[in-house]
C-alpha cells in the first residue's frame, strides 16, 4: 500500500537530547499530522497542520507543514524517557476525504 | 470527553470464520474510517464512512466490509478470514467541520485480530 517516506527509521538517544525527523512525499498534501505510538495502543495525535509553511508546538514539539505541501518534520526538544514510542507522519488530501496515508514509522529509544 | 471507544479489544478466530469489530466515534463526529496494522503493510486505509455513505474505499479485497449508523457508530465486518488478516484492526473519528483542509483525526486503542 502507499506509505509516505519517514526517516529516520529509528533513534537511540541520551534524555535531553534533541530529535528530528521528517516525512516526505512525491505527492501534494493539504494536511499532515504527527502520531505516537506506544506498544498495544492506537496513535495519538501530537500535532495537527493545515497550512502550507506552518509551524506548530505542542509543549517540547514543534512541527511544520513544508512549503511544498510535500514535507513535514517533527522536532522534540530536551527528550526525557516518556517520548519513547513510535512517531508517525500522516497526511491528508483533505476537502471530502479523512483518508490519511501513513509514514513507516521512526521508532525512538530514549536512554536516561 | 471519551474517546473513541473499540470494541473487542482482543480476539482470536479461525481460518474461515468471520469477524465484526464495532467502534464509537467521538461525540459529535460524524466521519469514521478504518485502518489495518500490520508489521509489514504498516498503517494501511481500509474505508471511511460519513453520515452512513461509504465515501472512500482502500485497496482491500470484498471479504472486508462496513458500515455506519444514524448514530455514527461504525461496524467492520472481515469474512473467510485468512491468517494475513491477522493484525490491529484501528478506528479513527474526525469532527469533519473543514471542507477545504483537511480534518483532526483521532484513534481509537484497537482491536487485536489474532487468525489461527
Amino acid at each position: 500500500g502507499q506509505q509516505l517516506n519517514q526517516s529516520p527509521q529509528s533513534m537511540f538517544i541520551q534524555e535531553g537530547e534533541d530529535v528530528s525527523m521528517n516525512c516526505t512525499s512525491s505527492s501534494i498534501f493539504n494536511t499532515w499530522l504527527w502520531y505516537k505510538q506506544e506498544p498495544g495502543e492506537g496513535p495519538v495525535l501530537l500535532i495537527a497542520l493545515y497550512k502550507a509553511g506552518e509551524l506548530t508546538s505542542n509543549g517540547r514539539l514543534t512541527a511544520q507543514f513544508g512549503i511544498t505541501r510535500k514535507d513535514s518534520f517533527l522536532n522534540i526538544s530536551a527528550s526525557i524517557p516518556s517520548d519513547v514510542g513510535i512517531y508517525f507522519c500522516a497526511a491528508s488530501g483533505g476537502g471530502a476525504t479523512n483518508k490519511l496515508i501513513f509514514g513507516t514509522g521512526t521508532l525512538l529509544a530514549v536512554q536516561p | 470527553k471519551a474517546g473513541v471507544t473499540q470494541t473487542p479489544r482482543y480476539l482470536i478466530k479461525t481460518r474461515g470464520q468471520q469477524v465484526t469489530l464495532s467502534c464509537s466515534p467521538i461525540s459529535g463526529h460524524r466521519s469514521v474510517s478504518w485502518y489495518q496494522q500490520t508489521p509489514g503493510q504498516g498503517l494501511q486505509f481500509l474505508f471511511e464512512y460519513f453520515s452512513e455513505t461509504q465515501r472512500n474505499k482502500g485497496n482491500f479485497p470484498g471479504r472486508f466490509s462496513g458500515r455506519q449508523f444514524s448514530n455514527s457508530r461504525s461496524e467492520m465486518n472481515v469474512s473467510t478470514l485468512e491468517l494475513g488478516d491477522s493484525a490491529l484492526y484501528l478506528c479513527a473519528s474526525s469532527p469533519q467541520t473543514r471542507t477545504v483542509s483537511g480534518n483532526t483525526i483521532y484513534f481509537g486503542e484497537g482491536s487485536w485480530l489474532t487468525v489461527v
